[in-house]
């Protein structure tokens, strides 16, 4: 199995633009989290899904932040208008129900 | 919500020395604990997990006590090797909630 997998692994971008970030699970897995890590507040749980439904979105920090999982396979992250202080690094990881964690590479986001 | 901590955020230790890193939690009906390894450049790597009706595992190289009492778990790391340093996360709960990490160096 190929892992998780995220794209892009990295991204640049100016302050005010979207920012599309995608993870594909492993398959079949059926839970899947969003992550976000920084230096100042660590691994912080953004998301995530169980069967493509939104569980738990109370770690999204503010309404620019919206996350979709229109299918088993796919799920994306946007951020607009995206600012300085949303650069990190976001991982997306997948499991089987309560089982563990898997995650991917992680896309390493900058924000100017 | 879960509070975790890690009583120290580096660890320095000698090649072939055991590794002890501790963490500790807040919500006393957790039941279900991990440990993740994460290396320079990559995402979380699971190690070990145990669930809150055992106090202690083993895997290769590695055991986690859990302390239920006083709301602590450790991860030992027997004969630690370079390819050990790391940032090492507790993680508790189904949902996940992540302890600050506590980086791991080894000397050779």
């Amino acid at each position: 199995d190929a892992g998780v997998i995220q794209s892009p692994r990295h991204e640049v971008t100016e302050m005010g633009q979207e920012v599309t970030l995608r993870c594909k699970p492993i398959s079949g897995h059926n839970s899947l989290f969003w992550y976000r890590q920084t230096m100042m507040r660590g691994l912080e749980l953004l998301i995530y899904f169980n069967n493509n439904v939104p569980i738990d979105d109370s770690g999204m920090p503010e309404d620019r932040f919206s996350a979709k999982m229109p299918n088993a396979s796919f799920s994306t992250l946007k951020i607009q208008p995206s600012e300085p202080r949303d650069s990190a690094v976001y991982f997306c990881a997948s499991s089987m129900g309560e089982e563990t964690q898997y995650f991917g590479p992680g896309t390493r986001l900058l924000v100017l | 919500g879960e509070s975790v901590g890690l009583h120290l955020p580096t660890l320095s230790v000698q090649e072939g020395d055991n590794s002890i890193i501790n963490c500790a939690y807040s919500n006393s009906a957790s039941d279900y604990f991990i440990w993740y390894k994460q290396e320079s450049g990559k995402g979380p790597q699971f190690i070990i997990d145990i669930r809150s009706n055992m106090d202690k595992r083993q895997g290769q190289r590695v055991t986690v006590l859990l302390n239920k009492t006083v709301k602590h778990l450790s991860l030992q790391i027997a004969a630690t090797q370079p390819g050990d340093s790391a940032v090492y996360f507790c993680a508790v709960g189904y949902d996940m909630r992540f302890g600050a990490g506590t980086r791991l160096t080894v000397k050779p």
